[in-house]
């Protein structure tokens, strides 16, 4: 089946705009997650969805960054007024929490975002 | 607040094995992920460790330690095509997870 799919894949916006990321995940997959990398850098976790939970919104690192997520379907991180230092790949991935494998996480390929 | 320890490069050669650590300080702990990731590419699950012990999976082993809150990711046989970055991760109480900064592999011939 299909895996996690995220569009863009490559998105260069000017310091200040807002951008929106979307992830698809796989279907049947209960938990999404964001993560941020920067480059050489590991991944930095930025929130996750669970079912009909409320997320955990912990990693965060401003009130510029918000995410949402109808059911167990897309997720769409939103980052306003961008600054040079959101240039990243956001990375989204899913998981099939309570069934087999249920810490595995299958990652999309991610959009690289250039603010310049 | 959660943190992983990882060296940060390992260079070994083909048909080599090569042994990546990780050392984690938790405030909750469900188990150790590993995952690879090539250049350019995103992370692939490798391995996961919620009991102390060795997993194996073909070439790739993973070993856990709850009490030395410790594991590390064995790799046999190593091929080209394991140059990459691996990453340990820990998932903590919810499903949080903390990944580690990642140790680039640079296998040479």
């Amino acid at each position: 089946g299909a895996g996690v799919s995220q569009s863009p894949s490559n998105k260069v916006t000017e310091k200040g705009k807002d951008v929106e990321l979307r992830c698809d995940p796989i279907s049947g997959h209960t938990a999404l997650y964001w993560y941020r990398q920067r480059l050489g850098q590991g991944l930095e976790f930025l929130i996750y969805f669970q079912g009909n939970s409320a997320p955990d919104k912990s990693g965060l690192p401003s009130d510029r960054f918000s995410a949402e997520r109808t059911g167990e379907s897309v997720s769409t991180l939103t980052i306003q007024r961008t600054q040079q230092e959101d240039s990243a790949v956001y990375l989204c991935a899913s998981s099939p929490v309570g069934g087999e494998g249920t810490d595995t996480q299958y990652f999309g390929p991610g959009t690289r975002l250039t603010v310049l | 607040g959660q943190s992983l320890e990882q060296p940060s490069e390992v260079t070994a050669v083909e048909g080599a094995i090569v042994q990546i650590n990780c050392t984690y300080q938790t405030s909750g702990f469900y188990g150790l992920s590993w995952y690879q990731q090539h250049d350019g590419g995103a992370p692939t699950f490798l391995s996961y460790n919620a009991l102390d012990g060795l997993e194996e999976t073909g070439r790739f082993s993973s070993f856990l330690s709850r009490s030395d809150s410790y594991g590390y990711l064995l790799l046999q046989e190593l091929q080209m095509k394991d140059s990459a970055s691996y990453f340990c991760a820990v998932r903590g109480y919810g499903q949080n997870f903390v990944f580690g900064p990642g140790t680039r592999l640079s296998v040479l011939p």
